[in-house]
């Protein structure tokens, strides 16, 4: 079956540090790669997506590149704010329902 | 403009006394979904209505159950709530299966 791995973490950064979350998955045929992010008492938001090999996704400062040759979509953003202080979640879902998500990194930013 | 609401934001229940978690929906998309999530753990998946076409997840206790009057409303009904039953629950939706999901801020139930 399909499967995410990313780096758990919890990663604490300075404020304008760059940021990397690794995210590889393992699945049948080429699934679409979303990264969500969960701040605290909320739900699960759409950060990005892409839906085929090469995409790239973007919004508020991160993107991410779905790497066939690799099996990765990772997440970066070159200078992080406090703002962004939260869990972020890699998720795989194919031409079933259902997404399969990586464990969350906790992703902290001091001033 | 909230489009995937779930009421109410925090429940509290007795132990084994039923309870029914609601979500509602201003997208007009095919599919929703219920999730639970544990302290520190990825959303695990329950359930979810394609349409009026119920989907069942193989893991999925016999104590949850849903329910789909319309397009816009779900509900979440839990029989006989155990201690392990103490959640986040997140309801979410989309258009097709291959689409992106939009989530709701969940319903935390507390167990007492």
């Amino acid at each position: 079956g399909n499967s995410v791995t990313q780096m758990e973490g919890p990663v604490t950064l300075s404020e304008e540090a760059f940021l990397t979350i690794n995210c590889t998955y393992t699945a049948t045929g080429y699934p679409s790669l979303f990264w969500y992010v969960q701040y605290p008492g909320e739900g699960l938001q759409l950060l990005l997506k892409a839906t085929k090999a090469d995409d790239k996704g973007s919004n508020k400062g991160f993107e991410a590149t779905y790497r066939k040759e690799t099996t990765s979509f990772h997440l970066e953003k070159g200078s992080v704010q406090v703002s962004d202080s939260a869990v972020y979640f890699c998720g795989g879902g194919g031409s079933n329902y259902k997404l399969t998500f990586g464990k969350g990194t906790l992703l902290t930013v001091n001033p | 403009d909230a489009m995937v609401i779930q009421n109410p934001r925090y429940q509290v229940t007795q132990f084994g006394k039923p309870v029914t978690l609601s979500c509602s929906q201003t997208l007009n998309h095919n599919v929703m979904y219920w999730y639970q999530q544990k302290s520190s753990q990825a959303p695990k998946l329950l359930f979810h209505y394609y349409d009026k076409d119920f989907n069942n997840e193989a893991d999925t206790p016999d104590n949850f159950q849903s329910r789909r009057p319309n397009t816009s409303f779900c509900f979440l009904d839990i029989r006989s709530p155990g201690l392990g039953d103490a959640a986040m629950y997140l309801c979410a939706t989309s258009r097709n299966r291959v689409q992106p999901q939009h989530f709701g801020d969940g319903t935390r139930l507390s167990i007492l």
